[in-house]
């Protein structure tokens, strides 16, 4: 299985702040990468697929990048409504295999 | 507009076989690339992939638990289904089924989830 290791485990940061949250995969995954933001008691929402493509109706202050087989998630500006669980998912090979999340608070 | 919802039976004993169905509109598994998948979150904790049927009735499963899923789906009736057998006290999450495509990096709709408690 490919392993997707997600970093930092928990982030608390200052509205207005610049946000980044990585996802390292133990091999190529080329594109096949997706975030994914989950509130409390919420299903997870789509953010970013194919590594680097805004989903529908996602704010454009969150970015996805690749830099080889890590993968990072970019908030340019932390708004109140951005605290939550984020999580990636990697699609490139079965089984998918979901990132151990990053909780992001509100400093 | 793409929705779906799961449904289940709440709580079972250990060793039952639990039942899941999703219920979906907006979208047909009959469409190419088209698919749904199967994913658990326990309180708390993360989130784990099950199951993805496609499209084409092609079906794959997390090896961890291949041995106990079934998934299936009903194109007349927008549905599709999981079944987990002999339940234990781990399998107690909430789960959601989604929708995805083949060509496409993830999972781009969920459900609300359905909690499963295994208890005696």
């Amino acid at each position: 299985d490919i392993q997707m290791t997600q970093s930092p485990a928990s982030l608390s940061a200052s509205l207005e702040e610049i946000v980044t949250i990585t996802c390292q995969a133990s091999q190529d995954i080329g594109n096949w990468l997706a975030w994914y933001q989950q509130k409390p008691g919420k299903s997870p929402q789509l953010l970013i697929h194919s590594a680097t493509s805004l989903a529908d109706g996602i704010p454009s202050r969150f970015s996805g990048s690749r830099s080889g087989t890590q993968y990072s998630l970019k908030i340019s500006r932390l708004q109140v409504e951005d605290t939550g669980i984020y999580y990636c998912l990697q699609r490139y090979s079965n089984p998918p295999t979901f990132g151990g999340g990053t909780k992001l608070e509100l400093k | 507009q793409v929705t779906l919802k799961e449904s289940g039976p709440g709580i079972l004993q250990p060793s039952q076989t639990l039942s899941l169905t999703c219920t979906f509109s907006g979208f047909s598994l009959s469409t190419y690339g088209m698919g749904v998948g199967w994913i658990r979150q326990p309180s708390g904790k993360g989130l784990e992939w099950l199951a993805n049927i496609w499209w084409d009735d092609d079906k794959y499963y997390n090896p961890s638990l291949k041995n106990r899923l079934t998934i299936s789906k009903d194109t007349s009736n927008n549905q599709a289904f999981l079944k987990i057998t002999n339940v234990d006290t781990a399998d107690t999450a909430t789960y959601y089924c989604a929708r995805t495509h083949y060509y496409s990096g993830g999972f781009d709709y969920w459900g609300q989830g359905v909690m499963v408690t295994v208890s005696s």
